[in-house]
């Protein structure tokens, strides 16, 4: 299995330009993460999926972000329009209900 | 509402010697805790879980943590460090309801030392 596999690997962009964040999750996990990381602020839970659907967004930060999962193996995490603030290490995580999460490698996004 | 504790932002020991990174969680239902490593330009890489079996955990690398209910704790320990070690390392717990919703501490800077 090839993990769980997040593009792009580093994004750099203009104020105000829309990132897409996207991730592949291992094939049969019911469950998927997008966390944020940034030094002040450790790890943030965004937003979680099970079965595709929706469960708590109460992470996200403002409606400025959005996440889909419109199938099992594909989610899209978007921020439209992007900030300096929203420059982080983002990552998204798989796992089956129960189990420890499997985590990508990350996307490193930088707004300038 | 679930909550972790780390103890410590940064752990220095000598190679060779005990590694202890300190976590106590709370949890008002039987938790599901975790320890994951960081390694730097990584992902978190889960090390060991604790899902109401044996108390103590046994994970990769030689790791091991105790669950001890009495005290709210979830301490990792490694015998002997090795400079392969160093890396940041998160205490999390799980809650068993839909999703499993994680948390996760802030972090535990692992420095190891020739």
């Amino acid at each position: 299995d090839a993990g769980v596999i997040q593009s792009p690997r580093h994004e750099v962009t203009e104020m105000g330009q829309e990132v897409t964040l996207r991730c592949k999750p291992i094939s049969g996990h019911n469950s998927l993460f997008w966390y944020r990381q940034t030094m002040m602020r450790g790890l943030e839970l965004l937003i979680y999926f099970n079965n595709n659907v929706p469960i708590d967004d109460s992470g996200m930060p403002e409606d400025r972000f959005s996440a889909k999962m419109p199938n099992a193996s594909f989610s899209t995490l978007k921020i439209q329009p992007s900030e300096p603030r929203d420059s982080a290490v983002y990552f998204c995580a798989s796992s089956q209900t129960g189990n420890g999460y499997t985590f990508g490698s990350g996307t490193r996004l930088t707004v300038v | 509402a679930q909550s972790v504790t780390q103890l410590g932002s940064h752990v220095s020991v000598s190679e060779g010697a005990l590694v202890l990174l300190r976590c106590n969680y709370s949890s008002s239902v039987p938790p599901y805790l975790f320890w994951y490593v960081q390694y730097p330009n990584q992902g978190l890489q889960l090390l060991l879980k604790y899902t109401s079996a044996a108390t103590l955990v046994k994970g990769i690398n030689g790791f091991e943590a105790e669950f001890k209910k009495s005290e709210t704790s979830f301490h990792l320990t490694k015998p002997s460090a090795h400079m392969s070690d160093a890396a940041e390392y998160f205490c999390a717990v799980s809650d068993r309801g839909g999703g499993f919703k994680t948390i996760f501490g802030a972090g535990t800077r692992l420095f190891v030392k020739a």
